[in-house]
């Protein structure tokens, strides 16, 4: 079946400084990327939606100069947490999709634990 | 706007015991159900979906899911959990002309005893 890959499964970064979380569709062409956080015991709230080629959908209240997505190709996106603080500190998700796939198959990656100390 | 209630946060049960996990959703038009399962710091993993036709949905691990479109109701059960099912579980739905944007409820964690 499909693979999503996502890394770096977790990180350590010390405040202010940037971290980037790439997400790539191994075998498939992922035109839309969704980017999920989830807190501690809470459940996923998606930041934003991004196709390839073209600039991301955030969801409200999602600062996008912060959490900057990139979705260059069809098979790799990127969301950079830029000068990141704790409360930053998260776990972050991403999901692929494709037209080529049936509208209901949506595949995870493995997420990315980030704390900011 | 769609929403999805997990009425339970949490749920202790017995090995062997059977399990039921209840999820509720509104939604003004047709949407597409899931259940996911979560394991501690993994991604979710799809369990069983509701697109269309029968309302009786067979996943993987021995669940199952009803689809009560009369209670918008979708919940998940299983007659004899395992150890390993020790997880958090979400609901999720995405409206049929979303493109898998998926809304999840709270999530219910469920501690399967020995």
């Amino acid at each position: 079946g499909a693979v999503v890959s996502q890394h770096p499964s977790w990180v350590i970064c010390k405040s202010g400084t940037s971290v980037k979380i790439e997400c790539r569709s191994l075998d498939f062409q992922a035109t839309t990327m969704f980017w999920y956080r989830q807190f501690p015991k809470q459940s996923l709230m998606l930041m934003a939606t991004s196709n390839e080629g073209s600039k991301a959908t955030y969801e409200q209240g999602v600062e996008k100069d912060k959490f900057l997505i990139n979705h260059a190709s069809l098979t790799l996106s990127t969301l950079t947490v830029t000068s990141a603080h704790p409360e930053d500190s998260s776990f972050y998700i991403c999901s692929a999709s494709s037209p080529g796939l049936t509208n209901e198959k949506l595949f995870f990656g493995s997420g990315t634990q980030l704390s900011v100390l | 706007a769609q929403s999805v209630t997990q009425l339970d946060s949490q749920v202790p049960v017995f090995e062997e015991a059977p399990v039921e996990l209840r999820c509720n959703y509104s939604s003004s038009v047709s949407v597409y159900l899931f259940w996911y399962v979560q394991y501690p710091n993994q991604g979710l993993q799809l369990l069983l979906k509701y697109l269309s036709g029968s309302t009786l949905v067979k996943g993987i691990n021995g669940f199952e899911a009803e689809f009560n479109k009369s209670q918008t109701s979708f919940h998940l059960r299983k007659p004899s959990v395992h150890i390993s099912d020790t997880a958090e579980y979400f609901c999720a739905v995405t409206l049929k002309a979303a493109g898998n944007k998926l809304t999840f409820g709270g999530g219910t964690r469920v501690l399967v005893k020995p």
